[in-house]
């Protein structure tokens, strides 16, 4: 069974540009999660989506950042325009059960 | 509001036994989870707990005090491969995870 699959696997941006990260979920798990951590600071929930809807939003740092999982399947998070401050790992993760998420190997984002 | 405290960084010897402490203060609880990171790479899930207690699975355990706000991850048997950092995070009532910052732990021969 294929985990969770994140791409790309780095970014390198301006400031100013816009990314599109993505995740794929494993197959059939209902419940994604995205997370971000920033060089010397914990991993930080951003938002959980139920299927195709937003279960909780209230870790998106601002209005910059735009997820979206349409019919269900993988998600999106977008980043525009990019600041420096949004460098980071980006993880991905998947749940059947609420309880146990599986993570993806993460999207390094370099802002410069 | 949401403190996650764990020890930053830890250090043990081959084949002994460590105990990683996790305090949390948070306004709802639905479940206390222990991830396994290696550098560079994603968090593993170890367990997980919502009642009082201790879980044990192979050579990991995790425990639970709830009126305390407190759990501890206990590695035995400890291997050179367990050199990872470990993460503590609280699952809250809106199903959002809150990750504390951490405990580097290095296994020395």
């Amino acid at each position: 069974e294929a985990g969770v699959t994140q791409f790309p696997s780095h970014s390198v941006i301006e400031k100013g540009q816009t990314v599109t990260l993505r995740c794929d979920p494993i197959s059939g798990h209902d419940n994604l999660y995205w997370y971000r951590r920033v060089m010397g600071k914990e991993i930080k929930f951003l938002l959980h989506f139920v299927k195709e809807s937003k279960q909780d939003e209230s870790g998106m740092p601002n209005n910059r950042f735009l997820a979206e999982r349409t019919g269900g399947t993988y998600s999106t998070l977008k980043v525009q325009p990019a600041e420096l401050e949004d460098s980071g790992v980006y993880f991905c993760a998947s749940s059947l059960r609420s309880y146990e998420q599986y993570f993806g190997p993460g999207t390094r984002l370099t802002v410069t | 509001g949401q403190n996650i405290d764990q020890p930053t960084e830890m250090t043990a010897t081959e084949g002994a036994i460590v105990q990683i402490n996790c305090t949390y203060q948070t306004s709802g609880f639905n479940g206390l989870f222990w991830y396994q990171q290696h550098a560079g790479e994603a968090p593993t899930f170890l367990s997980y707990n919502v009642l009082d207690g201790l879980e044990e699975k192979g050579r990991f355990s995790s425990f639970l005090s709830r009126s305390k706000g407190y759990s501890y991850l206990l590695l035995k048997e400890l291997q050179m491969k367990d050199s990872a950092s470990y993460l503590c995070a609280h699952w809250g009532n809106n199903n959002d995870m809150r990750f504390g910052a951490g405990t580097r732990l290095t296994v020395k021969p």
